[in-house]
């Protein structure tokens, strides 16, 4: 089963509204990253969470993490057409003795649809 | 700079031929990654690489193999391909010098096998 799981599946907002999405994840982490990915491309890493934190900000978009219901939120306030896109989180496990790869855990992602 | 090149682009193949993905970085990342992309399942990690010359299986290894015999290449081999490797390929690679682990993606490369 997948570590990072996104809700909602599927998002659909007008430009100018904020955008949340949601991850949970089963496991402790090293850290919990957002990345983007326009449809067809690769992708695009957005923001990094360590466990250590609880709230990250940069530009318009702000990240949560609560390690206590393992989840994070990404929040992208006043979105634009051009944030139409996927985002998916990723959780890195914490590095075990001489054997960690920096292995990243995707979610499924959410689908948001800006509306011009 | 590029980053990641990946090539093919895009490739329709027979079941049971060999084919090999091309991925290449030229940030100097020590770490480099193998995914697959399937509609409703994300992306899932093939194989890996620490460094030039080791190299360690992802969650879906099987069928793929990799080699890591420089740091800027990591080749990734479907040595006889079935229709259940039909998917979007990305190759990935990290600075791992920091301690956390962003990774840099390549375009992907969409692979049909018939």
């Amino acid at each position: 089963s997948q570590q990072g799981e996104e809700d909602p599946q599927a998002l659909s907002i007008q430009e100018g509204e904020n955008a949340t999405m949601n991850c949970s994840y089963k496991t402790s982490i090293n850290n919990l990253q957002w990345y983007r990915q326009n449809s067809g491309r690769g992708l695009v890493h957005l923001i990094l969470i360590r466990s250590n934190e609880r709230e990250k900000h940069s530009g318009r978009l702000r990240v949560t993490l609560d390690t206590s219901k393992k989840s994070s939120s990404l929040l992208i306030t006043a979105s634009r057409a051009a944030d139409t896109a996927s985002y998916f989180c990723a959780t890195e496990q914490p590095h075990a003795g001489g054997t960690s790869y920096g292995k990243l855990t995707f979610g499924q992602g959410t689908i948001l649809t800006v509306h011009p | 700079i590029a980053g990641i090149t990946q090539a093919p682009t895009s490739q329709i193949l027979a079941a049971g031929r060999r084919m090999t993905l091309r991925c290449t970085q030229d940030m100097r990342h020590n770490a480099m990654y193998w995914y697959r992309q399937d509609l409703g399942l994300g992306l899932r990690l093939i194989h890996y690489s620490n460094t030039a010359g080791t190299t360690g299986k992802g969650e879906v290894p099987d069928g793929y193999s990799v080699s890591r015999a420089n740091t800027d290449d990591f080749p990734l081999t479907l040595a006889s391909a079935v229709p259940s490797q039909t998917s979007v390929y990305f190759c990935a690679s990290s600075d791992r010098q920091g301690g956390h682990n962003e990774q840099f993606f390549g375009p992907g490369t969409r692979l049909t096998v018939l």
